[in-house]
């Protein structure tokens, strides 16, 4: 199946640097999300985008819906030991409000932040 | 916690076996998504169920099947398994259709040996 381009693929950060991550795909899609996936959990939501150009915060963490539909943004500010985990982008080609389509996902970004 | 609940958390079989994945859903949600994560593949949208009947179909191979009961929970079948079906198995459900409002359970980690 395809998946989205997401890139790094890790990360080694201090604590308290600024972190950003990014998603691409040949196509469009509607809807982008992000996720973050700690070990034995399931992925949980962080950021729902659904409108091209959106640029939406959930605390230190701002994620952006491209203008061409076709890929977003996450940075992270002033990060912190807990933000330690997977990053995945994921996108959906259905319409909000309406269609059935499961969530196509990029591969992750891992992240370490070394105190 | 999600509010999905997978169970087992843990299943060890060997190859040529069958296995059943359960799903309860977060209360009043009607729909429910089957994902499969491994290492080279990724997280893969598998099938979805609203409200009892198939809605979306993904990378879902013909071994394996789905149900989704009255009571809104569901199942994943998997059979004839072969090694390369080791992998956590998610359970995500919404309210509606739409996968973005989706909440993900703790998965199943399958290993078939």
């Amino acid at each position: 199946g395809q998946q989205l381009n997401q890139s790094p693929q890790s990360m080694f950060i201090q604590e308290g640097e600024d972190v950003s991550m990014n998603c691409t795909s040949s196509s469009i899609f509607n809807t982008w999300l992000w996720y973050k996936q700690e070990p034995g959990e399931g992925p949980v939501l962080l950021i729902a985008l659904y409108k091209a150009g959106e640029l939406t915060s959930n605390g230190r963490l701002t994620a952006q819906f491209g203008i061409t539909r076709k890929d977003s943004f996450l940075n992270i500010s002033a990060s912190i030991p807990s933000d330690v985990g997977i990053y995945f982008c994921a996108g959906q080609r259905g319409r909000a409000g309406g269609g059935a389509d499961g969530l196509t996902f990029g591969k992750g970004t891992h992240l370490i932040i070394q105190p | 916690d999600s509010g999905v609940t997978q169970t087992p958390k843990h299943l060890i079989t060997a190859t040529g076996q069958r296995v059943t994945l359960r799903c309860s859903p977060r209360s009043g949600d009607l729909s429910v998504y089957w994902y499969q994560q491994s290492l080279d593949q990724g997280l893969q949208f598998l099938i979805q169920y609203y409200n009892g009947e198939e809605r979306a179909k993904g990378n879902i191979l013909e071994r394996f099947s789905a149900q989704q009961f009255p009571d809104l929970h569901s199942e994943l079948n998997l059979s004839s398994l072969e090694l390369g079906d080791s992998a956590l198995y998610f359970c995500a459900s919404s309210p509606r259709t739409g996968a973005y409002e989706a909440f993900f359970g703790q998965g199943t980690r399958l290993t078939v040996v």
